[in-house]
């Protein structure tokens, strides 16, 4: 099956500072799609990205999809402390299964 | 409703008890999800439901674990005889084929 990777596994960053995260699958997605999961509750959804070379922003969040449709990333700028979260990416193939990234954990330090 | 929603949201049972977990889409979405999260960890696939055709069962870890979607809305997981490791949030999720909400999950524990 598909694989994703998500990196980092986890961040310690200062409140203000920009955040920096990606994905990458061993085959092509259709659609990348960004979540982020506080405790207790399901993921939302933060981002929808449709084609390749697709750049969107979303307030603080620019995602963009990859070129190669193999590869995704977020960025969080100005962070604040309730960006405070688990990040995961997912990609969504022909058959519209999604696949997920394990996840990266933000610690933002007030 | 708005989106999607599960029931119970915290479920506890005794080891070899049957478990039934809801799960209602979002309106109009022929797409539906069952994923597993344990604590500190990612989603594991568990099955997904696509319109009328056969559900892709191959995330299921054993044959405990079953789901049906009816009329092509609500859907039921159920584990039967619990054991101890089925501990974790269940998360429902339906989709229109571009974008997947998710549900709030459904929090078991198994004693």
């Amino acid at each position: 099956g598909q694989q994703l990777n998500q990196s980092p596994q986890s961040m310690f960053i200062q409140e203000g500072e920009d955040v920096s995260m990606n994905c990458t699958s061993s085959s092509i997605f259709n659609t990348w799609l960004w979540y982020k999961q506080d405790p207790g509750e399901g993921p939302v959804l933060l981002i929808a990205l449709y084609k390749a070379g697709e750049l969107t922003s979303n307030g603080r969040l620019t995602a963009q999809f990859g070129i190669t449709r193999k590869d995704s990333f977020l960025n969080i700028s100005a962070s604040i402390p309730s960006d405070v979260g688990i990040y995961f990416c997912a990609g969504r193939d022909n058959f519209n299964k999604f696949y997920f990234g394990s996840g990266t954990k933000l610690n933002v330090k007030p | 409703g708005a989106g999607v929603s599960q029931s119970p949201s915290n479920k506890v049972t005794e080891k070899g008890k049957d478990v039934e977990l809801r799960c209602d889409p979002i309106s109009g979405h022929t797409a539906l999800y069952w994923y597993r999260q344990s604590l500190g960890q990612g989603l594991e696939f568990l099955i997904y439901f696509q319109g009328n055709s056969a559900p892709d069962k191959s995330g299921l870890p054993s044959d405990r674990f079953s789901a049906e979607r009816t009329g092509g809305s609500v859907s039921t997981l159920t584990i039967q005889r619990t054991q101890q490791e089925d501990s974790a949030v269940y998360l429902c999720a339906s989709s229109n084929y571009n974008e997947q909400f998710f549900g709030p999950g459904t929090r078991l524990t198994v004693l």
